[in-house]
């Protein structure tokens, strides 16, 4: 079975500039979620899709991030214009939930540096 | 967002030692997940727990549902060069929301 994939996997960019992040959920699984990764921290949640809708954004500051599902299937998470504080790591994860159950599983995640 | 309070921050043992961290929250979760992360990779999913009380074990690793639902432990025995990483906590509300804890640093000296 093939993994979250995410691409691209390392961008640097200068501040102001925009960037966009790529992924495709692991076949079947109808939730996807974008974390935030601020090195030495846990991941952080932006944003969560049952399918093609948005089901948690709170935490997605959405003056600058857009993400959006349009298929169902696979996401983008967009930034415009970035910010220093904006350098992390950008996991995807995807998860199939039973009625009982439910694992996350992420991609390799995508590096971004912001200079 | 909420954030779980992990512990040890970080921890240096000797090859062959045991090693037990634990992870607390001021909410119920109704699954508690273990993931370690090795440096430039995601994380990757260890062991996961779906009953207050439950106790699972991966191998060397074993792993407890508190019974408040507040928290988890992990424990790692008899530890190994390649244990060492990033170990992070994550509780499931029953919104399907995954928050993460802010993780334990294992060093495993040879």
């Amino acid at each position: 079975e093939a993994g979250v994939a995410q691409s691209p996997r390392y961008k640097i960019i200068e501040k102001r500039q925009s960037v966009a992040f790529w992924c495709n959920p692991i076949s079947g699984h109808a939730t996807l979620y974008w974390y935030q990764q601020i090195l030495g921290q846990g991941p952080k949640l932006l944003i969560q899709f049952q399918n093609n809708g948005v089901v948690d954004d709170s935490q997605l500051p959405k003056d600058r991030f857009s993400a959006e599902r349009l298929k169902g299937v696979d996401s983008t998470l967009k930034i415009q214009p970035a910010k220093l504080e904006d350098s992390a790591v950008y996991l995807c994860a995807s998860s199939f939930h039973g009625a009982s159950t439910g694992e996350l599983f992420f991609g390799e995640g995508s590096r971004l540096t912001v200079l | 967002g909420q954030q779980l309070n992990q512990s040890p921050q970080s921890m240096f043992i000797q090859e062959g030692e045991d090693v037990s961290m634990n992870c607390t929250s001021s909410s119920i979760f109704n699954t508690w997940l273990w993931y370690k992360q090795d440096p430039g990779e995601g994380p990757v999913l260890l062991i996961a727990l779906y009953k207050a009380g439950e106790l699972t074990s991966n191998g060397r690793l074993t792993a407890q549902f508190g019974i408040t639902r507040k928290d988890s432990f992990l424990n790692i025995s008899a530890s190994i060069p390649s244990d060492v990483g990033i170990y992070f906590c994550a509780g499931r509300n029953t919104g399907n929301q995954f928050y993460f804890g802010t993780g334990t640093s294992l060093t495993v000296i040879p």
